[in-house]
């Protein structure tokens, strides 16, 4: 148990339907990671939030967003959802502790499978 | 744009022998990480690889790190069936100093047949 915590496990909705993915992060870490892995596209990173404020961006689309809480979690949301957005939606988090115990590796919670009928 | 390439992408072994996976990644960086996972769950730290010539072992496996070649190894030494896995390599992004993310290759799914 990597100590990072997603909800739903599994969640089945219609295209055109939004739907929200939530992610606590290991008690302490800062840093909040969202990815997405599909069988074409593999694991793709899509945002990054750091103390609440957007860190990087990736592969993220329009119809995506996401937003970290003054508590550290996080929510992703998808709008206006395709079949192509079926995935395994992944949040990962880590602390930043400086030099030189910094390793910047990331703890990945259990994910979110989307499943878009 | 950061790039990174694991060959083989499909491995079948038969326990006992000895085979590596490559991991090539095409701008600077000094963090390399590889990860494991079984089909439909999440992803497992195995080595975290912070330095040039930086090598970890853990049971079967050792990893390795050449920062100059732009190339991590996953070494597995008399593979076992609870090896059947899929193993990333994972390249560290820096913003302006400071932690990142990690970009994935597209991973080597591993079977072990008896």
């Amino acid at each position: 148990d990597s100590g990072v915590t997603q909800t739903p496990k599994h969640l089945i909705t219609a295209t055109g339907q939004r739907v929200t993915l939530r992610c606590s992060p290991r008690s302490g870490d800062l840093s909040v990671y969202w990815y997405q892995q599909s069988l074409d596209q593999g694991l793709q990173f899509l945002i990054q939030y750091y103390n609440g404020e957007e860190r990087a961006k990736g592969n993220i689309l329009e119809r995506f967003s996401a937003q970290q809480f003054p508590d550290l979690h996080s929510e992703l949301n998808l709008s206006s959802l395709e079949l192509g957005d079926s995935a395994l939606y992944f949040c990962a988090s880590s602390v930043y502790l400086g030099p030189p115990l910094y390793t910047g590796e990331l703890f990945f919670g259990e994910g979110s499978r989307l499943t878009v009928l | 744009e950061l790039k990174v390439e694991q060959n083989p992408l499909f491995l079948s072994m038969q326990e006992g022998k000895n085979y590596t996976i490559y991991c090539n990644y095409s701008t600077t960086s000094d963090r390399l990480y590889w990860y494991r996972q079984d089909p439909g769950k999440s992803l497992e730290s195995l080595f975290v690889l912070l330095s040039n010539g930086a090598v970890k072992q853990e049971g079967r496996l050792m990893a390795s790190l050449d920062t100059k070649a732009r190339l991590s190894t996953l070494h597995i030494t008399a593979a076992v069936h609870d090896l059947s896995a899929t193993y990333f390599c994972a390249v560290g992004v820096r913003y302006g100093g400071s932690q990142g993310n990690l970009i994935f290759g597209k991973g080597t799914k591993l079977s072990v047949k008896p």
